[in-house]
């Protein structure tokens, strides 16, 4: 049972670069979320998808955009990548919108811009 | 989203009990409160939820006072592997929460 598999696990880029983290559930899972993490802190929601063909904006957007692919997928897209966006990037998903129930988290993806 | 406010630290020693507050008292009636720990490296691990009283699992329980303003996470006979850092969340949506920095558990042997 691979949960939640996030694509790259590291990756550099260059200020002024793009690049897509990838992100997919294997759990049949309607919502799905991406955060980023910086050292010694806590995790802040860039996007979230409440369902297939929705997205909403979450504390951190500027600077990203998303796309909900289908019901397993949820990429994370940097247009013009900046040093401050070096940080490590979770993807999770759960099963309902509800306050109920845990979310699952991917290993992560750990972004270096230089 | 409702503010948490936690302790940054707490030191241990194996096989004691350890108790985590957490501090949230702007919660609101649909929000849930939820404890995940995380492990260098890697992403959050749910531990538990709950809405108000006392809910217990196979790893931890969770006590709720009645006005919901705070919360304890209590684990029961920790060992070296469970230093981690356990975030408290509050929301109303499963996974679109805020974690705030969280408690940095250390068990000594």
């Amino acid at each position: 049972n691979a949960g939640v598999t996030q694509t790259p696990k590291f990756q550099v880029l260059k200020t002024g670069q793009s690049m897509t983290l990838q992100c997919a559930q294997d759990m049949n899972h309607n919502s799905m979320y991406w955060y980023r993490q910086d050292p010694g802190m806590g995790l802040r929601l860039i996007y979230y998808s409440a369902s297939e063909g929705t997205t909403d904006k979450g504390e951190v957007p500027n600077g990203y955009n998303v796309s909900r692919l289908n019901k397993r997928e949820f990429s994370l897209r940097l247009e013009s990548a900046a040093p401050s966006q070096t940080s490590v990037y979770f993807c999770a998903s759960s099963t309902q919108q509800g306050a109920q129930g845990e979310a699952f988290f991917g290993q992560g993806t750990r972004l270096t811009v230089v | 989203l409702a503010k948490t406010t936690q302790p940054i630290s707490m030191d241990s020693y194996e096989g004691q009990e350890v108790n985590i507050t957490c501090s949230h008292n702007n919660i609101a009636t649909n929000d849930y409160i939820t404890w995940y720990q995380q492990f260098p490296s890697q992403g959050p691990r749910f531990i538990i939820q709950g809405y108000k009283t006392k809910v217990t699992n196979e790893v931890a329980s969770l006590f709720i006072p009645a006005d919901r303003k705070s919360s304890t996470l209590s684990l029961p006979r920790v060992s070296l592997s469970d230093t981690a850092v356990y975030y408290c969340l509050v929301g109303d949506v499963a996974g679109k929460s805020t974690f705030g920095d969280g408690t940095t558990l250390t068990v000594k042997p």
